[in-house]
């Protein structure tokens, strides 16, 4: 079945650092979405990313989606100690039964140190 | 507007019990689904719904089963509880999309539901 790698599953930054955590799919992927899950709580819907290359930013957040669409990037510029969470990304293989379905990595856990 | 509303918040079970976790949406979403969380595993799909009177079987369904009996809700039941479900359990939703098109519609989660099997 469909596998998403991501890595680094741990990091942890100074408070001004950058951050990037990498996502790597087995097979082509129709889009990947990126969620952030704040310690005790729940995953939250950042971004989707569906074409070829992609690149879109939030602020500090720039998502990046490859060239055969199997792997994405997050990268967080100067980070905040606000950015401290659990980054998922999940991605969607194909089109047909199975796209009810994301396959989520299993995370990278970031601390900020003030 | 309270979302995704997960009931209970806690429960410990002994090996054996039943329980069913309750999940209701107030958004009128179409699809909803349910997810075990474990350290270092990421979030797995168990069971999920398109509709109303529909299920499907996830990533990890064994001894889970589950009822869309109202499009608000999302029932998830243990028949006989063992101590590898202990775990976190997320209900999410998300609004109908074409399965033609490239995109799927973003999920929304609950608050989640941390179930502990002695």
């Amino acid at each position: 079945g469909q596998q998403v790698m991501q890595i680094p599953q741990y990091q942890h930054v100074q408070e001004g650092e950058d951050f990037t955590t990498y996502c790597n799919s087995s097979t082509t992927l129709s889009n990947i979405q990126w969620y952030k899950q704040r310690p005790g709580g729940h995953p939250v819907f950042l971004i989707q990313l569906v074409k070829s290359g992609e690149v879109k930013k939030q602020k500090r957040l720039t998502f990046q989606f490859g060239e055969a669409k199997k792997n994405s990037s997050l990268h967080i510029t100067a980070t905040q100690t606000t950015d401290v969470g659990t980054y998922f990304c999940a991605g969607r293989a194909g089109s047909g039964a199975g796209s009810y379905q994301l396959t989520f990595g299993k995370g990278t856990k970031l601390s900020v140190i003030p | 507007n309270a979302g995704v509303t997960q009931t209970p918040k806690f429960r410990v079970l002994k090996t054996g019990q039943s329980m069913t976790l309750l999940c209701a949406q107030d958004m009128n979403h179409e699809y909803m689904y349910w997810y075990r969380q474990d350290p270092g595993m990421g979030l797995r799909l168990i069971h999920y719904s398109v509709g109303e009177g529909t299920t499907a079987k996830g990533e990890v369904p064994d001894g889970y089963n589950v009822s869309r009996l109202k499009k608000q809700n999302f029932l998830l039941g243990l028949e006989s509880a063992a101590p590898s479900q202990t775990s976190v359990y997320f209900c999410a939703s998300s609004a109908r999309f074409l399965r033609t098109t490239l995109y799927n519609s973003p999920l929304h989660f609950g608050n989640g539901t941390r179930l502990t099997v002695t």
